[in-house]
């Protein structure tokens, strides 16, 4: 299985801030034959279930703030948000689907200092 | 809007049996294929189960196999997880997605039902 490996695990910042999330994984997730790393970026805020941010690493879901923001390609990526807003609140993790089985990283806790 | 809707979960006994289904509203069910995920409260989000768009595909985690199947009725717009021989570390929410498979993102997340194998 691919290992997904997220920093930090939390972070607490001050609004307006600019914040970035580490993800590695074990081994590539990207694909030859298109050139693209099968990474997504979730947000999760509590009792809620998971948002699509980015996916192929660094394509926005329609609809998502082009605050959030994500690079990478191989075994290393990152999601940036700039300019914190208080709803930006909540945990966000890293999946691969490059490979079954789909796996995440441990989530990365974001507060407002 | 896209809706996913799980039911089905509840409490069983260590060897029971319990079917989730999930209901599927605001896009053409027929066309995606979905997945299974679950998440034991306070720990990370695991993958169970994929089936492609017309149910004659589907794989499984080593840890459901044998165990858990994966079926859907696309006349009702519904998928299902028949889950047997229930353990105590199957105990977790279960959520059902969509791929979208022009891109293989898991774009659409139900809100979770919730399973407890305890005696």
């Amino acid at each position: 299985d691919i290992v997904m490996t997220q920093s930090p695990d939390s972070l607490a910042v001050s609004l307006g801030e600019r914040i970035t999330i580490n993800c590695k994984s074990s081994q590539s997730v990207l694909y030859s034959s298109d050139s693209k790393s099968y990474l997504a970026w979730y947000q999760r805020k509590p009792g809620q279930s998971p948002k699509l941010l980015i996916y192929w690493a660094s394509t926005r879901e329609p609809g998502v703030p082009d605050r959030f923001s994500g690079s990478g390609s191989g075994t290393d990526f990152t999601l940036t948000i700039t300019s914190l807003q208080a709803e930006d609140v909540a945990v966000y993790f890293c999946q691969q689907y490059y490979a079954t089985p789909i796996t995440f990283g441990q989530g990365t806790r974001l507060e407002i200092k | 809007e896209v809706q996913l809707v799980e039911s089905g979960g509840g409490l069983v006994q260590p060897g029971g049996s319990l079917r989730l289904s999930c209901a599927a509203s605001g896009f053409t069910f027929s066309t995606y294929w979905m997945h299974w995920f679950r998440q034991v409260p306070g720990k990370g989000l695991v993958w169970v189960s994929r089936i492609n768009s017309d149910g004659s595909d589907n794989v499984y985690a080593d840890s459901v196999k044998g165990r858990f199947t994966v079926s859907r009725d696309n006349a009702k717009n519904t998928l299902f997880l028949q889950m047997n021989s229930l353990r105590a570390e199957d105990t977790a929410v279960y959520y059902c997605t969509r791929i979208d498979t022009s891109n293989w993102k898991v774009d659409h997340w139900g809100q979770g039902t919730l399973v407890t194998v305890s005696s």
